[in-house]
């Protein structure tokens, strides 16, 4: 059963440098999130997409882009990584965006130097 | 103010114990109510929704006070495995995905 995978799990990275955390469901969920954690901040939506093709931005949108090419992927891109992009990113899907039962991948930690 | 609100705690307690935990939003017009749980290091995860007449699961009993917008979840007969971040999650508009509440902290000792 793999639900949602989120890759790497784990990355250090240079300040400038371009990152993709990668996230796939299995589920044939309709919509999926991307959310970060910080300490003392708690999760906050970064970007959303209702369904395939389609994106929104959240909270925090600036300095990431999504895309959604098909129901089972949804990368998430930081261009030019900055120190304050250090987090713990959660993908996150759902059969649809008003359904409240999210599930969630494990979590990529990223470490931006 | 903050969309969704929590006490953060942290929430000591002994096995046991009755605990309660309540988060406040901010939009009147919010459709749905859920708490999550999440473990140290892990992926949160649905614990229950919220429901207008309010609702239970087990030692679990989750209310909802639509005019004073505030949510509530108590927590009865307290086991060290309840010890964890209990977070408060909203819709705020239909349409738009969940916010989250910075969490509340419970730990249960014995």
């Amino acid at each position: 059963i793999a639900g949602i995978t989120q890759a790497p799990t784990s990355q250090i990275l240079a300040a400038g440098r371009r990152m993709t955390l990668r996230c796939t469901q299995d589920m044939r969920h309709n919509a999926m999130y991307w959310y970060r954690q910080d300490l003392g901040l708690g999760l906050r939506l970064i970007h959303y997409s209702n369904t395939a093709g389609t994106t929104g931005k959240g909270e925090v949108p600036d300095g990431y882009s999504v895309s959604r090419a098909n129901t089972d992927d949804f990368p998430l891109t930081l261009a030019s990584a900055v120190p304050s992009q250090t987090s713990v990113y959660f993908c996150a899907s759902s059969r649809g965006v008003d359904t409240g039962e999210l599930f969630f991948g494990e979590g990529s930690r990223l470490t931006v130097l | 103010r903050k969309e969704v609100e929590q006490d953060p705690g942290p929430f000591n307690v002994p096995e046991g114990a009755t605990v309660a935990f309540n988060c406040t939003y901010s939009n009147s017009a919010s459709q749905s109510f859920f708490w999550y749980r999440q473990d140290c290091r892990k992926e949160p995860k649905l614990l229950m929704s919220v429901y207008s007449s309010g609702n239970e699961d087990g030692r679990f009993t989750a209310q909802l006070n639509r005019a004073s917008q505030y949510i509530s979840l108590l927590i009865r007969d307290s086991k060290l495995s309840d010890s964890a971040t209990y977070l408060c999650v909203v819709n705020i508009r239909a349409g738009t995905a969940l916010i989250f509440g910075k969490g509340t902290t419970l730990s249960v000792s014995s």
